[in-house]
This record gives C-alpha cells, sequence and structure tokens, in this order.
C-alpha cells in the first residue's frame, strides 16, 4: 500500500529564518501532491497543490517543489513568524483518494 | 459562507449504543469523505463518496457505515460503537471528484465508554 512519510514529527525553527517540511512516498508517483495547514482542534486547512508535472509552486512566502525521481516533496515557509506555528500535512492523490501523512508540527521561536 | 457543517461535535456514548455523525456542505461538491484522526496514526480515510448514492471504502471502514442520499449530508454511522472507534472525525468535500482541495469540518470528538 502506499506510504506517505514526513520525517520529522516536530521541528522547531527561529523567527525570520526558512523552515522546510520533507514529504517522502513510496511505490508510484501521485497525480499530484497537497499541503495542509492544521491548528489544534480545527480541520485541516488547503494550503497547495503541486501537480507531477511542476517542479515548483509559490504562494506568498510558501514554496512547494516535488522531485518524482526522489519521490519527495519540499514544503518551505519563508521568513517564518510565531503564528505559522502549526502542523503542516502532506497528501498523496490517488485516483479518487487523498493518502495523509501524519504531518510535521512545526514552532517558530520569537 | 462556504462551509463543511459537522454534528456533533463532542460526544461521549457507550458501547453499542447506535450514534449517527451528520455532515452537510452548502458547496454543491460532488465529493464527499470521512476521516479519523488519531495520535501516532495521522489522518485515515474511513469512507467516500463521489455522487449521490456512490459511496466506497477507504482505509478503515470496518465499524462504520455512510449514506449519500442527497448531494449535500454524507452521515457517519456506526451501528454498536466500540471502545476503538474513540476518535476525532472530520468530514471533507471537494467540488471535483478526482482532483483539487480538501473542504474540512471542524471536526466530531467521540469518546466511547
Amino acid at each position: 500500500s502506499q506510504k506517505i512519510e514526513q520525517n520529522s514529527e516536530a521541528l522547531n525553527i527561529q523567527e525570520g529564518k526558512t523552515a522546510t517540511l520533507t514529504c517522502n512516498y513510496t511505490n508510484y508517483s501521485p497525480a499530484y501532491l497537497q499541503w495542509y495547514r492544521q491548528d489544534p482542534g480545527r480541520g485541516p486547512v488547503f494550503l497547495l497543490l503541486i501537480r507531477e508535472n511542476e517542479k515548483e509552486k509559490r504562494k506568498e512566502r510558501l514554496k512547494v517543489t516535488f522531485d518524482t525521481t526522489l519521490k519527495q516533496s519540499l514544503f518551505h515557509i519563508t521568513a517564518s513568524q510565531p503564528a505559522d506555528s502549526a502542523t503542516y500535512l502532506c497528501a498523496w492523490a490517488g485516483s479518487y483518494q487523498l493518502t495523509f501523512g501524519k504531518g510535521t508540527k512545526l514552532s517558530v521561536i520569537p | 459562507e462556504a462551509q463543511v457543517t459537522q454534528n456533533p461535535r463532542y460526544l461521549i456514548t457507550v458501547t453499542g449504543k447506535k450514534l449517527t455523525v451528520t455532515c452537510s456542505q452548502n458547496m454543491n461538491h460532488e465529493y464527499m469523505s470521512w476521516y479519523r484522526q488519531d495520535p501516532g496514526l495521522g489522518l485515515r480515510q474511513i469512507y467516500y463518496s463521489m455522487n449521490v448514492e456512490v459511496t466506497d471504502k477507504g482505509d478503515v471502514p470496518e465499524g462504520y457505515k455512510v449514506s449519500r442520499k442527497e448531494k449535500r449530508n454524507f452521515p457517519l454511522i456506526l451501528e454498536s460503537p466500540s471502545p476503538n472507534q474513540t476518535s476525532l472525525y472530520f468530514c471533507a468535500s471537494r467540488a471535483d471528484r478526482t482532483t483539487g482541495e480538501l473542504f474540512f469540518g471542524e471536526g466530531s470528538r467521540l469518546t466511547v465508554l
């Protein structure tokens, strides 16, 4: 079965630095990958989608890359702020389903 | 306001007492899905529906039922809840059957004693 691995359970970073989160998958390349943000006790909120034929996507301070050779997506937050502290989920898109990684809890320290 | 609404948000029940968690979306979305989230296991899909009267199993369907009689509603039914179904449940929807962002509800925290 498809496995999605987000390498770090938790990541601490100083305010102003760039946070980089990793998502690796096994077996098949997805049609696309998605990244979500989840705050404690809340539902995940969509951030970015990147398709298999795209190398990079940007949205404001967020950037996602997709390397099908490495079977990896990287999620970057530049100029990180304490308000960026949350759990970030990677999701692999199959035919009709999304398979989620367990998430990386990001803490941005002032 | 575009949203996915789940009820109840919190519920404590006892083993074997049937319960239903409702989910409704006001965005005319084709696709709806249920997930459960457990510490250390992440979000796992229970069931999904691509259209009215079309439902299919996700990764962890045992002990659950769903129905999709109307486009906007996708209730999750626990016929005989057990303690291992204690979890945080999320309903989600998206416009397209096969692609696009998921819109999640606020979650339903269920405790089965």
